[in-house]
């Protein structure tokens, strides 16, 4: 059973490109989380989504960023237009409980550097 | 705010004692806490989930505490070894929809 899949693993962008980050939750999971780390900080929540819908992105900076989970594919994270301050690991979790009632499988990350 | 505090230093011991990390909120009573490992360049990997109704959980080595009215988890590992050094990081529920996590604490087991 796979885990949580994450590509790329790294991801290298000029001030002003966007990026596309995908989350592949564990099979038979539907809730899927985002979390940004900084260098030598903890992880930061940033959205939580089920098929379909955003439930919270109150994490999530209300510009330039966006996340979706369609009914078929990945869960995508996409930062438009990005700055020297996106860079950091982005790391994406599922569960198969809702709202945060469980443990939650983290995949190994992506890791954005911006130039 | 919620606020929650984990000894930002890093944590020395040798291998073979006992490890304990500390876990400190303010400001929020949580259903639940949660565990965490993470090592360098990976993602976290959960350990142990103790809700508020129970004071102990234990799997193998690790040993979890949780104290609603000190506000305050600790996280044993006894038996330390080697391979056990990492970042260990506690989360809690919050507003029932996502984990807060805590900085971590880098743990140190010196052979």
């Amino acid at each position: 059973n796979a885990g949580v899949m994450q590509n790329p693993r790294h991801l290298v962008r000029r001030r002003g490109q966007e990026a596309r980050l995908r989350c592949s939750p564990m099979k038979g999971h539907s809730h899927v989380y985002w979390y940004r780390q900084l260098p030598e900080e903890g992880l930061k929540f940033m959205v939580y989504l089920q098929k379909e819908n955003i439930i919270d992105e109150s994490g999530m900076p209300k510009e330039r960023f966006s996340a979706e989970f369609p009914k078929e594919g990945p869960s995508i994270l996409r930062i438009q237009q990005v700055v020297r301050g996106d860079s950091a690991a982005y790391f994406c979790a599922s569960s198969p409980l809702d709202r945060g009632r469980g443990e939650q499988y983290f995949g190994p990350g992506t890791r954005l550097t911006v130039t | 705010s919620q606020k929650i505090e984990q000894n930002s230093e890093a944590l020395n011991i040798q291998e073979g004692k006992t490890a304990t990390l500390t876990c400190n909120y303010t400001n929020y009573s949580p259903a639940y806490l949660q565990w965490y490992r993470q090592d360098p360049g990976r993602g976290p990997v959960f350990l142990l989930l103790i809700r508020e109704n129970e004071k102990e959980k234990r799997k193998e080595r690790l040993k979890v505490t949780f104290d609603t009215t000190l506000k305050q988890s600790l996280f044993h590992i006894t038996a330390s070894q080697p391979a056990d050094s990492a970042t260990y990081l506690c989360a809690l529920d919050i507003a029932g929809n996502m984990l807060t996590f805590g900085g971590g604490t880098r743990l140190m087991v010196k052979p």
